[in-house]
């Protein structure tokens, strides 16, 4: 089966700019995160989508950072406008999500977007 | 917080010996998971610890839980080179999964 895969593995935009990144999950599962580390420190949640659905978006930071999971598959995190503290590693990841609302899925992950803000 | 909190932040041992880390929370969990990065790639996940278990083995792979002082421990015997990486733990609450800031295990030759 094919894993969780990021677009792009790097970009490089300057401060004000748009950039978009994108993740597809491993097919058939359900959830999918977004998480953030900052260089040093810890992985920080962003959001959950359950489906298209967002479940806890509790870690946005504001209002610059948009999630969206159209059709239930691939996602996309939109950050306009870029600030230089969001740059970081971007990782998503997904897991199933059973009827029984099982929380022993373990998470898969991408191997992340990392954004630089000049 | 839930977060979980890894100690120690780094450590370094010699190829066969063994690498212990901590990690310890602040809330009620279902599950306890950790994981392990590669420079530049995305974490994997190696062993999860439900919260009414104590003790678990996966291969080379021990992990504690002790709920009533909200900690657990992560024991990886026989180190070997491939083993230097970052490790996290996650505790889980529902839905939510909360990573800290890891510990950095290097392994020398």
């Amino acid at each position: 089966e094919a894993g969780v895969t990021q677009f792009p593995s790097h970009s490089v935009i300057e401060k004000g700019q748009t950039v978009t990144l994108r993740c597809d999950p491993i097919s058939g599962h359900d959830n999918l995160y977004w998480y953030r580390r900052v260089m040093g420190k810890e992985i920080k949640f962003l959001l959950h989508f359950v489906k298209e659905s967002k479940q806890d978006e509790s870690g946005m930071p504001n209002n610059r950072f948009l999630a969206e999971r159209t059709g239930g598959t691939y996602s996309t995190l939109k950050v306009q406008p870029a600030e230089l503290e969001d740059s970081g590693v971007y990782f998503c990841a997904s897991s199933q999500r059973g009827l029984a609302r099982s929380y022993n899925s373990p998470l898969h992950f991408g191997n992340g977007t990392r954004l630089t803000v000049t | 917080s839930q977060q979980g909190e890894e100690d120690p932040q780094a450590l370094s041992i010699q190829e066969g010996e063994n690498a212990t880390m901590n990690c310890s929370y602040k809330t009620s969990i279902n599950n306890l998971q950790w994981y392990r990065q590669n420079s530049g790639r995305g974490l994997v996940h190696l062993i999860l610890i439900r919260s009414n278990e104590r003790e678990k083995h996966s291969g080379r792979l021990r992990v504690t839980l002790d709920t009533s002082k909200k900690s657990s421990s992560l024991l990886i015997t026989a180190s070997r080179a491939a083993d230097t990486a970052s490790y996290f733990c996650a505790p889980r609450r529902d839905d939510k999964i909360i990573f800290g800031k890891g510990t950095r295990l290097h392994i020398l030759p």
